[in-house]
């Protein structure tokens, strides 16, 4: 079974400041792919990155990038030059390769201060 | 960009009726996913669905619950009795592919009186 740690309940970050929310896991799988998602106040679950366990280079999209340590089973997301909009809850994610549910962990609040 | 929908947005029912939530998964995607998110706590996952049936299902997806892809563009969870405990945000899911990042609706909060 996969497993999803997230140790940080609640962050806080200065405007255009970077911040780093961990996320560490646990799995006998091989083959398998983490992922991150934010949750704004209004509900909705929106896809940030995704880190397959084969990719060599750590995952950027935009001013989010995934620190991803194997040896370590850490796979935490950094987002850089923080904005207001990016207060919200941010859960990490995982599934192996040969099933098709996502595991969550129980997500970092981040809170962004003007 | 497509998207998927989820309908109603929030649904009030009483202990002991049925529920339906609607889905309408991204077109071209072949897996599709209900998950469903207590307040406050992290999101769960119930059951996965391929080329009509049911490939993976978690405890939480018992007897009550039953999905169903009525035509080529709906998905559908039907809780038959509600619970209290059945209140929830309930959220749909799909996937290009197997492994692949799950794009989620915006969710149908369920409220059991």
């Amino acid at each position: 079974a996969q497993k999803i740690t997230q140790t940080q309940p609640g962050m806080f970050v200065q405007e255009k400041e970077a911040v780093t929310l961990d996320c560490t896991y646990d799995t006998s799988d091989p083959s398998y792919g983490l992922f991150w998602y934010k949750q704004p106040s209004s509900g909705e679950m929106i896809f940030l990155i995704y880190q397959g366990s084969y990719d060599q280079q750590n995952a950027t999209e935009g001013r989010y990038s995934l620190n991803f340590q194997k040896a370590r089973k850490s796979a935490n997301l950094v987002i850089s030059a923080s904005q207001l909009g990016d207060s919200a809850m941010y859960f990490c994610a995982m599934n192996a390769d040969t099933g098709n549910q996502f595991y969550f962990g129980t997500g970092t609040s981040l809170t962004v201060i003007p | 960009e497509p998207e998927v929908t989820q309908t109603p947005s929030h649904q009030v029912t009483q202990m002991g009726q049925e529920v339906i939530l609607r889905c309408v998964p991204i077109s071209n995607h072949l897996y599709f996913y209900w998950y469903r998110q207590i307040l406050g706590q992290k999101v769960e996952f119930l059951v996965s669905f391929y080329n009509n049936e049911i490939s993976e299902k978690s405890e939480i997806f018992d007897d009550q619950f039953s999905v169903e892809r009525p035509d080529g563009s709906n998905f559908t969870l039907k809780i038959r009795s509600t619970k209290l405990e059945d209140s929830a945000m309930y959220f749909c899911a799909s996937s290009e592919n197997l492994a692949y990042e799950q794009y989620f609706g915006p969710g149908t909060r369920l409220t059991v009186t």
